[in-house]
């Protein structure tokens, strides 16, 4: 079983859409969050970083962690068509140097 | 955050020769790393770079293979050593520093690298 656990897609939605992106996590020293957004042939672009459990908003974007159930979600209102791109969770536990990464979620939003 | 930049970009190597990637930071950090992104795959960590002394590699990697060089807090260098097909990947330098959220890692463009 792998560490982190995250659905590949892909995800088709369409304009405007609510898009909900989730992780699943076995180790449960992982205590920061992380999600980045990665374009094709790109670095991954860090979106939301998260401690602990609970909520945290940014724009349109929203993070959100479960610690007693190890599930996290990243939540897209509004969706665009520049929202196109793979979204990978991360996480770490203690110092927060080693980063564990989910393998992705390819997203498409269609006009 | 920090701008981090990595040469090459992307390069075609042949079989058994060796690459240096090379990453620049815009600013002096504590922390770099080294990820390798193989096709389809998720990002898994190589090395910490270290300052001043040799890197710290994680299980399955060896410094034969990947040595690391970092001269000073704004550079660093990864060598892909006697490149085999299995080698293609994307490596990528992330630089750890302080924000407002606290301590975050962020990441290069990456240098794509085929082996034929």
């Amino acid at each position: 079983q792998k560490e982190v656990e995250q659905d590949p897609g892909p995800l088709s939605v369409p304009e405007g859409a609510i898009v909900s992106l989730n992780c699943t996590y076995s180790n449960s020293a992982f205590q920061y969050f992380m999600w980045y957004r990665q374009y094709s042939r790109k670095g991954p672009e860090l979106l939301m970083y998260t401690y602990s459990s609970g909520n945290k908003e940014d724009g349109r974007f929203t993070a959100q962690v479960d610690k007693s159930s190890k599930y996290i979600s990243l939540f897209i209102r509004d969706s665009q068509p520049s929202d196109s791109a793979t979204y990978l969770c991360a996480m770490s536990a203690g110092g927060g140097n080693k980063l564990t990464f989910g393998t992705g979620t390819q997203l498409k939003v269609e006009l | 955050s920090a701008v981090i930049s990595q040469k090459p970009s992307r390069d075609i190597c042949q079989r058994g020769t060796s690459l240096t990637i090379q990453c620049q930071v815009d600013s002096q950090v504590t922390m770099m790393f080294w990820y390798r992104q193989q096709p389809g795959q998720s990002l898994t960590l190589i090395a910490t770079a270290n300052q001043g002394s040799e890197a710290t590699y994680e299980s399955g990697f060896v410094i034969d293979k990947f040595p690391i060089s970092r001269p000073n807090l704004t550079f660093s260098t990864l060598t892909v050593s006697n490149m085999s097909p299995e080698d293609s990947s994307i490596y990528l330098c992330s630089v750890k520093t302080p924000s407002v959220s606290g301590n975050t890692i962020y990441f290069g463009e990456g240098s794509w690298l085929t082996v034929v």
